[in-house]
């Protein structure tokens, strides 16, 4: 299993450009999520998804869209980019049942995004 | 005021010491608490999870939650250079929306 992977690892965008990170899991999980983490802020959570064709807005949702085609791609845009979407942005998933009780997230290994 | 409180650090600590780690929170609701250790540039990978109050051992971690008090722990014995991460505290009131603190940066020096 490969587990949760993101594309790109690095990514420099100017301002107003448009651009998808990729988020893939090869676990079957029905939950996924985006967070981004700024230094000192701990993860704040962007969208999540329950499953395929469903998804649902976090904490900081603005600037950002998800789509959610199959169980195992969640990718997340980023329309027009702006100095403060400068982050670095991880992809989680988790495989709950009921949805009513926490099981383990598991992460990728985060894409850098620095916009200029 | 955050939600979830964590000193930043950096913790440093000579090799073998005990690392004591906490968080405090405001929102009561929560009753999920986990710790998630991140080495640099990597993703959060989970050490411990508890539910509701108490203790809970794991090999060189144990995980101590009082929710009278609205304080969490992680205690670290015999630390170990490859102890030297950021770790974060997470919670949730139920299911998968967590809230997470900022993260303390740990360095163990040998």
């Amino acid at each position: 299993n490969a587990g949760v992977t993101q594309t790109p690892k690095f990514r420099i965008l100017k301002i107003g450009q448009s651009m998808t990170l990729q988020c893939a899991q090869d676990m079957n999980h029905n939950y996924m999520y985006w967070y981004r983490q700024d230094p000192g802020m701990g993860l704040k959570l962007i969208y999540y998804s329950v499953g395929a064709g469903i998804t649902d807005k976090g904490e900081v949702p603005n600037g950002y869209n998800v789509s959610r085609s199959t169980t195992e791609d969640f990718p997340l845009r980023l329309e027009l980019a702006a100095p403060s979407q400068t982050s670095v942005y991880f992809c989680a998933s988790s495989y709950s049942p009921s949805g009513g009780s926490y099981n383990e997230q598991f992460f990728g290994p985060g894409t850098r995004l620095t916009v200029l | 005021q955050k939600e979830v409180e964590q000193d930043p650090g950096p913790l440093s600590v000579p090799e073998g010491a005990i690392v004591s780690l906490n968080c405090t929170y405001s929102n009561s609701a929560f009753q999920y608490f986990m710790w998630y250790r991140q080495y640099s540039r990597k993703g959060p990978e989970l050490l411990m999870y508890t539910y509701s109050s108490g203790n809970k051992e794991d090999g060189r971690f144990t995980a101590q939650v009082d929710k009278s008090s609205k304080y969490i722990s992680l205690f670290i014995r015999d630390s170990q250079p490859s102890d030297s991460a950021t770790y974060l505290c997470a919670m949730t009131a139920a299911g998968n929306k967590l809230t997470f603190g900022g993260g303390t940066r740990v360095l163990v020096k040998p």
